[in-house]
């Protein structure tokens, strides 16, 4: 079993609609749980970090948290192309060095 | 406050040749980490420096080596290299072993070795 597993997509979602994407993670220790955004070539780039149960919302992003189902997801409101792009789900256990450990990601079209 | 950088951008290298890979970390950072992304997959961690010292070591041969210097700028060398070895390397750094917060990547080296 993967440590962080996500669906690798690719997900087409329509201009104006809300995405979703999913993440489960193994390590039941694990504290710490972001969502990174990689645009084609690029290094990625952190958008949200949640670390207790429940919704964070900033602006068109919402990470939700379940530890106990061991499940993390990203919902993105009002969809835009600029959207387009490669979301990686990261786990952190802060214990010892803070490793991320990294899901392969999931490709993500917004469709004008 | 200046970001992390990452040097140089692109790289072409035949197999069997060594690397050298450079990270400037976010000002008054003292902990760098170096992640190695192959094509289609997440970032697999490859070490991390905290104050000049190697402070955990992912899954990946003792060819990989770094060092970090007194102002916590680091390197990654790469010995041997082997074609699987192409992948963006990215470098992060953070201000303490134990920062909650998500880590900032640079841009990112590409090496391809051929």
């Amino acid at each position: 079993q993967k440590e962080v597993e996500q669906n690798s997509g690719p997900l087409s979602v329509p201009e104006g609609a809300i995405a979703s994407l999913n993440c489960t993670y193994s390590d039941r220790v694990s504290q710490s749980f972001f969502w990174y955004r990689q645009y084609s070539g690029k290094s990625p780039e952190l958008i949200m970090s949640i670390y207790s149960n429940g919704d964070k919302e900033d602006g068109r992003f919402t990470a939700q948290l379940n530890k106990a189902s061991q499940y993390v997801s990203l919902l993105i409101r009002d969809s835009q192309p600029s959207d387009s792009a490669t979301y990686l789900c990261a786990v952190r256990s802060n214990f010892g060095n803070e490793k991320l450990t990294f899901g392969t990601g999931t490709r993500l079209t917004i469709i004008p | 406050e200046t970001g992390v950088t990452q040097s140089p951008t692109h790289l072409i290298k035949t197999r069997g040749q060594q690397v050298t890979l450079r990270c400037s970390s976010q000002s008054g950072h003292n902990t760098v980490s170096w992640y190695q992304q192959a094509l289609g997959q997440g970032p697999q961690f490859i070490f991390q420096y905290y104050r000049e010292e190697e402070n955990g070591r992912g899954n990946f041969p003792p060819r990989f080596s770094g060092l970090q210097f007194p102002n916590y700028s680091s390197e990654l060398n790469v010995n041997a290299l082997e074609l699987d070895d192409s992948a963006l390397y990215l470098c992060a750094s953070s201000l303490e072993v134990t920062a909650s917060y998500g880590y900032t990547f640079g841009s990112g080296t590409r090496l391809t070795v051929v």
